[in-house]
């Protein structure tokens, strides 16, 4: 089951523009992370955020979490044509990570 | 390097045959999972592993074997049972947990003949 969901499914920017993506979920979690793919590639892991924390940056990466409207969001800023990407949510919960469908996110030149 | 590999890069699968896809890791994780992507989708859990000789099933396990002999490798057997095994297969691990961050590999994709 897919527990998280982004928001929007796709997203074109000019590159220098801030990126924004949101995740809703529906059950109570442990962590919450995002996670990066290339067209073709594997995943690579960008953030976790725990439950009891509400905000969390990585470089030009900031992630926010609201428990209690079960949402997230991935701010990217300052974006590059190589920011182009699916980015995914994935809630930890119990023994399972649980990844939702993606945004994909394309930055144009 | 540190790292997961996956083998091959493609595969050709033929009407009612299995066919394995590899997958090892030397980060020396406990864990280790397979997943399944369709295009436009998400990753669903097919098996995952949390120590050797043990695995549970995921959420879309049929049609599918795993096995875990060594730490550092967790083979998938796509069996002919699985009608619609088109897709791109992912091989993860982690430290322990499967909430921890986890780690993938290039990822496989099958195709039927």
């Amino acid at each position: 089951s897919q527990q998280g969901e982004e928001d929007p499914q796709a997203l074109s920017i000019q590159e220098g523009e801030n990126a924004t993506m949101n995740c809703s979920y529906k059950t109570s979690i442990n962590n919450l992370q995002w996670y990066r793919q290339n067209s073709g590639r594997g995943l690579v892991h960008l953030i976790l955020i725990r439950s009891n924390e509400r905000e969390k940056h990585s470089g030009r990466l900031r992630v926010t979490l609201d428990t209690s409207k079960k949402s997230s969001s991935l701010l990217i800023t300052a974006s590059r044509a190589a920011d182009t990407a699916s980015y995914f949510c994935a809630t930890g919960r119990s023994e399972k990570l649980v990844f939702g469908k993606g945004t994909k996110l394309t930055v144009n030149p | 390097d540190g790292g997961i590999t996956q083998s091959p890069k493609y595969l050709f699968r033929k009407e009612g045959q299995n066919v394995t896809l590899s997958c090892e890791q030397n980060l020396n994780h406990d864990a280790m999972y397979w997943y399944r992507q369709d295009p436009g989708q998400g990753l669903r859990l097919i098996y995952y592993s949390q120590i050797v000789n043990d695995f549970q099933k995921g959420d879309i396990a049929e049609g599918y074997s795993v096995s875990r002999e060594k730490k550092e490798s967790f083979p998938l057997t796509v069996t002919s049972a699985q009608k619609n095994p088109t897709a791109f297969y992912l091989c993860a691990s982690s430290p322990r947990q499967a909430i921890e961050t986890q780690y993938f590999g290039p990822g496989t994709r099958l195709l039927v003949l």
